[in-house]
């Protein structure tokens, strides 16, 4: 049984670019949540999908988008890429309110 | 994190015993997460504890008081391998939210 998958692992972009990451959650998984992690900070959460909608949204702007497909897939879409967005994307799958199993990120570096 | 608290260092003796002290906002409340987070990995699931009352998982134990907004992680027998960052992280309305973790130096 494979956990949760991110794609891709590392990531260069510049300025102004947008960028596309990738989650395909862990078996059996309906719910999917982005999360944001800064160096020496804890994750900030971004956003969560159930049923290919929205559900809950943390404090991030509209530059901040999302999908989630029927498979439970997803995606988080940045556009316009400012520096400050180089953090750790992590991507938790969980059946509501269980806990929460993570992928091993996608490394941004915006330049 | 969101009116989550922890320490943000600690230090301990390979061997010796070390607790993690969080506490959280307790409006909605669901439940109450530990992650354990090597440098450059991702998090990996410890403890949940959702009643009040101590959970023990092996050298791992988790404690939580809801009236209270505290919880804490007990690591027994501490090794090197177990130098990491701690992330408490509180469930409640529907999503789960994290504080910003404490890393926990284990020395010889």
């Amino acid at each position: 049984d494979a956990g949760v998958t991110q794609s891709p692992t590392h990531l260069i972009k510049t300025r102004g670019q947008q960028v596309t990451l990738r989650c395909s959650p862990k078996s059996g998984h309906d719910t999917v949540s982005w999360y944001q992690q800064a160096l020496g900070q804890g994750p900030q959460f971004i956003f969560q999908y159930y049923e290919e909608e929205e559900r809950q949204r943390g404090n991030f702007p509209d530059r901040f988008s999302g999908h989630q497909f029927p498979n439970y897939s997803s995606e988080l879409n940045v556009n316009a890429l400012l520096l400050g967005d180089s953090a750790l994307y992590l991507c938790a799958s969980s059946l509501t309110n269980t806990e929460a199993f993570f992928g091993q990120g996608t490394r941004l570096t915006v330049v | 994190g969101q009116n989550i608290d922890q320490p943000t260092e600690m230090t301990a003796t390979e061997g010796a015993i070390v607790q993690i002290n969080c506490t959280y906002q307790t409006s909605g409340f669901n439940g109450l997460f530990w992650y354990q987070q090597h440098a450059g990995e991702a998090p990996t699931f410890l403890s949940y504890n959702v009643l009040d009352g101590l959970e023990e998982k092996g050298r791992f134990s988790s404690f939580l008081s809801r009236s209270k907004g505290y919880s804490y992680l007990l690591l027994k027998e501490l090794q090197m391998k177990d130098s990491a960052s701690y992330l408490c992280a509180r469930m409640g309305f529907q999503k789960l939210v994290f504080g910003t973790g404490t890393r926990l130096l284990v020395s010889p």
